[in-house]
């Protein structure tokens, strides 16, 4: 019930394609976090999601957590070189504030 | 500037040394966490302290060690017993760990045994 799982694995694309990912749960939990980690650096955070179906926004980002709190999206729109890296859900264990984190997503970025 | 730093950005260890890896924060966060990544893998938690003088481990604490005796540091120790400690090691920090708070990363440190 801990594992997420995400994908792709990796992705390979042009300047300027839209990109989506995706992370699911066998349990339901209360919290999906998306962070992006470049080569050498510690993961940022990019969007934070709480409830059920909430869907938020961070420029060219868009995120939702799944209606039935078993998964969650990330979509990047109109991808530039700059959008390079791994890309990572996660889940947060409410009583200890632990994270669970998926395998990531290896994106890519032709110019 | 807040934020979180990690020190040293590379670390190299000998056979059956122990050595200790720095992170200190300046956020005032409650909650500080370690987690270890392995190439092509998500991250790991190796300990984490809710608070001052308290620590809990993570699922991977064999061969390390940690203290949390001020609020803004929390030190990891890798000790000899840890047989693979080549990796990336990264340190977090959150408002509190039971608020659904997320988790910000330092730049981390990487391990490597000569």
């Amino acid at each position: 019930g801990q594992q997420l799982n995400q994908s792709p694995q990796s992705m390979f694309i042009q300047e300027g394609e839209d990109v989506s990912m995706n992370c699911t749960s066998s349990s339901i939990f209360n919290t999906w976090l998306w962070y992006k980690q470049e080569p050498g650096e510690g993961p940022v955070l990019l969007i934070a999601l709480y409830k059920a179906g909430e869907l938020t926004s961070n420029g060219r980002l868009t995120a939702q957590f799944g209606i039935t709190r078993k998964d969650s999206f990330l979509n990047i729109s109109a991808s530039i070189p700059s959008d390079v890296g791994i890309y990572f859900c996660a889940r947060l264990q409410s009583n200890t504030g632990k994270l669970i984190f998926g395998q990531g997503t290896t994106l890519q970025v032709k110019p | 500037d807040g934020g979180i730093t990690q020190s040293p950005k590379y670390l190299f260890r000998k056979e059956g040394q122990n050595v200790t890896l720095s992170c200190e924060q300046n956020l005032n966060h409650d909650a500080m966490y370690w987690y270890r990544q392995d190439p092509g893998q998500g991250l790991r938690l190796i300990y984490y302290s809710q608070i001052v003088n308290d620590f809990q481990k993570g699922d991977i604490a064999e061969g390390y060690s940690v203290s949390r005796e001020k609020k803004e540091s929390f030190p990891l120790t890798v000790t000899s017993a840890q047989k693979n400690p080549t990796a990336f090691y990264l340190c977090a920090s959150s408002m509190a760990g039971y608020l659904n708070q997320p988790q910000h990363f330092g730049d981390g440190t990487r391990l490597s045994i000569l």
